[in-house]
């Protein structure tokens, strides 16, 4: 799979967007963006995904780059109960391997 | 809809008992995933089965860990002998595979220490 960087953490205050980037270069043109969060002592949830054109749903929207080397997930107005980490993740649905490999990811820390 | 259970949530061994972690995953998924995280390697993939069939256990850090799903509603991670190095919260999650979505559903986690 191909690899994504994303910033080790952000900061956000409450009731503010939050544009959270996610770097994948090396991207091909069967990859699939995937958003997924991790709350506190929680398994990683999805967020959201897409291929070439931005997406919304009710918990956040994401915009792609015109080359989709990269990716932006946002956060419309941030809570406290957003402090996660928010990993982003390439899938080739063409490849035949289900594989999701999570990297580092952003910890984002919502300010009160 | 039930979510991926895992059972036990929390367990506390001492070094070189046997640890069985288990899981159900989401009826009608046909992929199951199990990883384990630490603050250290983050959130790594041990092994996958689809249809009940483990397909990649590349991610097995060694022989003392195996797993099985002997059906497709259940299925065990074992650790034996089991040592403090194995300290992690380990995940089981589950996937039904249709379309580029794919999203892929994680239990709650069982958290594992070794003393």
């Amino acid at each position: 799979d191909a690899k994504t960087t994303q910033p080790n953490s952000m900061e956000s205050n409450e009731e503010e967007p939050v544009h959270l980037p996610c770097n994948h270069s090396t991207i091909s043109g069967t990859d699939y963006i995937h958003w997924y969060r991790q709350l506190p002592s929680q398994g990683p949830e999805y967020v959201i995904h897409g291929l070439t054109s931005n997406v919304n749903n009710r918990m956040a929207s994401l915009a792609i780059a015109e080359d989709r080397k990269s990716s932006t997930l946002i956060l419309h107005r941030a809570t406290l109960r957003d402090a996660a980490v928010y990993y982003c993740i390439l899938r080739d649905f063409t490849s035949g391997t289900y594989k999701y490999i999570f990297g580092t990811g952003t910890r984002l820390k919502v300010l009160a | 809809d039930a979510g991926v259970i895992q059972s036990p949530r929390h367990e506390v061994t001492e070094m070189g008992q046997e640890v069985t972690l288990r899981c159900k995953p989401i009826s009608g998924h046909d992929y199951l995933f199990w990883y384990r995280q630490t603050m250290m390697r983050g959130l790594e993939l041990l092994i996958y089965f689809n249809n009940n069939v483990p397909i990649d256990d590349s991610g097995m850090p060694e022989d003392r860990f195996s797993a099985k799903m002997p059906n497709a509603s259940f299925s065990t991670l074992k650790i034996q002998p089991s040592e403090p190095r194995d300290s992690a919260v380990y995940f089981c999650a589950s996937s039904q595979v249709r379309g580029p979505g794919n999203t892929i559903y994680f239990g709650e986690g069982s958290w594992l220490t070794v003393v």
